[in-house]
């Protein structure tokens, strides 16, 4: 299976520790995105990349907040001195370029809860 | 703004009857709409997409969606529901002019498939 890849699956951590999720997209697809999901709601965009440029971050994306993808193939997220409004469900999506029109296809997600 | 509402927390279906699962949509421009299904503790699975065209979309699991443009609608529906077919699912949307990024989702709807 070369589908979207997220590692940890589970992350536990204390308020105010910092994280960081590895997603590894499907290996032809050029640009990766992350959402947030919280329980009983729609997954909300974070931020997204084409290659290794970063072209888009929602208001979400607080500047505790860092995404990276260094060489244009996996990406990493960090959230630095985690609060528990944090929790939640992160979520890797990556698509071929180009149209808007594209789906997205997701990884299994990355749950962290703060504690 | 885009926004996409689905009216329905929890859809109840009898195995064999037909489901439907409502979505309404706003955009400023031409609507590129997509279904997702989620299953526990996984990622989301593409359904199903609207570009252009025939209102009637097909898609897997025998799914298929119907677009409504003077009704901003986009219901998901199968004639024959399955038992397997229980599962949560989300409704997204995107304008054709807008973020090239981002997917704004409902908040999903739960159907639940009775024997």
């Amino acid at each position: 299976d070369t589908g979207v890849s997220q590692d940890p699956r589970h992350k536990i951590t204390k308020r105010g520790q910092n994280v960081t999720f590895r997603c590894d997209p499907i290996s032809e697809h050029n640009r990766l995105y992350w959402y947030r999901q919280t329980l009983g709601q729609g997954p909300e965009f974070l931020t997204y990349f084409q290659n290794e440029a970063q072209l888009e971050k929602s208001r979400l994306l607080s500047d505790r907040f860092s995404a990276e993808r260094p060489k244009g193939s996996f990406s990493t997220l960090e959230i630095q001195r985690t609060e528990q409004g944090d929790s939640a469900m992160y979520l890797c999506a990556s698509s071929l370029e180009g149209l808007p029109h594209r789906e997205q296809y997701f990884g299994p997600g990355t749950r962290l809860t703060v504690t | 703004a885009q926004s996409v509402a689905q009216p329905e927390d929890q859809v109840n279906v009898a195995e064999g009857n037909p489901l439907t699962v409502k979505c309404t949509y706003s955009v400023s421009g031409n609507p590129y709409l997509f279904w997702y299904v989620q299953y526990p503790n996984r990622g989301l699975q593409f359904l199903l997409k609207y570009i252009t065209g025939d209102n009637l979309v097909k898609g897997s699991y025998g799914f298929e969606a119907e677009f409504n443009k003077s009704q901003t609608s986009f219901h998901l529906k199968k004639p024959s529901a399955l038992v397997s077919d229980s599962a949560l699912y989300f409704c997204a949307v995107r304008d054709e002019g807008g973020s090239q990024g981002n997917l704004i989702f409902g908040k999903g709807t739960k159907l639940s498939v009775k024997p």
